[in-house]
């Protein structure tokens, strides 16, 4: 399809486990994003790379995030040792680049952690 | 710092009636941009308008419109004559266009339209 693509879109996760979180950008897009999105609340972001380099990961909550783009197209979110505050909507978003580019994001990744 | 301060947590009209949600901003950059995004129940997020901080004409887009006033931080967004397929969460969000894209959103105002 023509629009950012996210996979899956629901997991449960039981308490300590790992999960990966897959997004595929709309082709030619440069920068990727990934927010987190708790219940109730504004997405907030967690890292930001331009193609394979990842630029910005102030927002990742802890250590056991981490977020690669190896090929600058496809990104994969990873949560190790999953824990209850995890479980939310986990966005990813595309755009060409600078300049307030408008960015599009996906229907999101809902993970809930048991 | 960058913050997007949305008031009006949630909001209830009846269809057809006209309904404007706040939105103010703080920002210490010179050059902005501003954004509408619109998440209905099924998560996705869709992209509303974006306005340049120089860019200060209002915009009207069909039964949507939107004010800019740089005066007092603010761009808010009017749904004129509203229907039930309005109803959906809405973000107001800023990003600085010297910096990478990074979208700082508000909290986001729930609107019901009600039949």
């Amino acid at each position: 399809g023509a629009g950012v693509s996210q996979s899956p879109r629901y997991k449960v996760a039981k308490r300590g486990q790992d999960v990966a979180l897959r997004c595929d950008p709309i082709s030619g897009h440069v920068s990727l994003f990934w927010y987190q999105q708790a219940l109730g609340q504004g997405p907030e972001f967690l890292t930001y790379f331009q193609n394979e380099a990842q630029l910005d990961k102030s927002g990742l909550p802890s250590d056991r995030f981490f977020a690669e783009r190896p090929e600058g197209s496809v990104s994969t979110l990873k949560i190790q040792r999953t824990q209850q505050e995890d479980s939310a909507v986990y966005l990813c978003a595309s755009s060409f680049g600078r300049d307030g580019n408008t960015i599009y994001f996906g229907e999101g990744s809902w993970l809930t952690v048991v | 710092a960058q913050k997007v301060t949305q008031a009006q947590t949630e909001i209830s009209v009846v269809e057809k009636e006209d309904v404007t949600l706040d939105c103010v901003y703080e920002t210490r950059d010179t050059t902005y941009y501003l954004f509408w995004y619109k998440q209905p129940p099924s998560g996705e997020l869709v992209f509303l308008i974006r306005r340049n901080s120089f860019d200060e004409q209002n915009e009207i887009s069909g039964r949507y419109s939107w004010n800019f006033q740089k005066s007092t931080s603010s761009f808010n967004f009017t749904i004129t004559a509203s229907q039930v397929v309005d109803s959906a969460v809405y973000f107001c969000a800023l990003s600085a266009s010297n910096r990478d894209d990074k979208i700082i959103f508000g909290k986001g105002t729930r609107l019901h339209i009600l039949p």
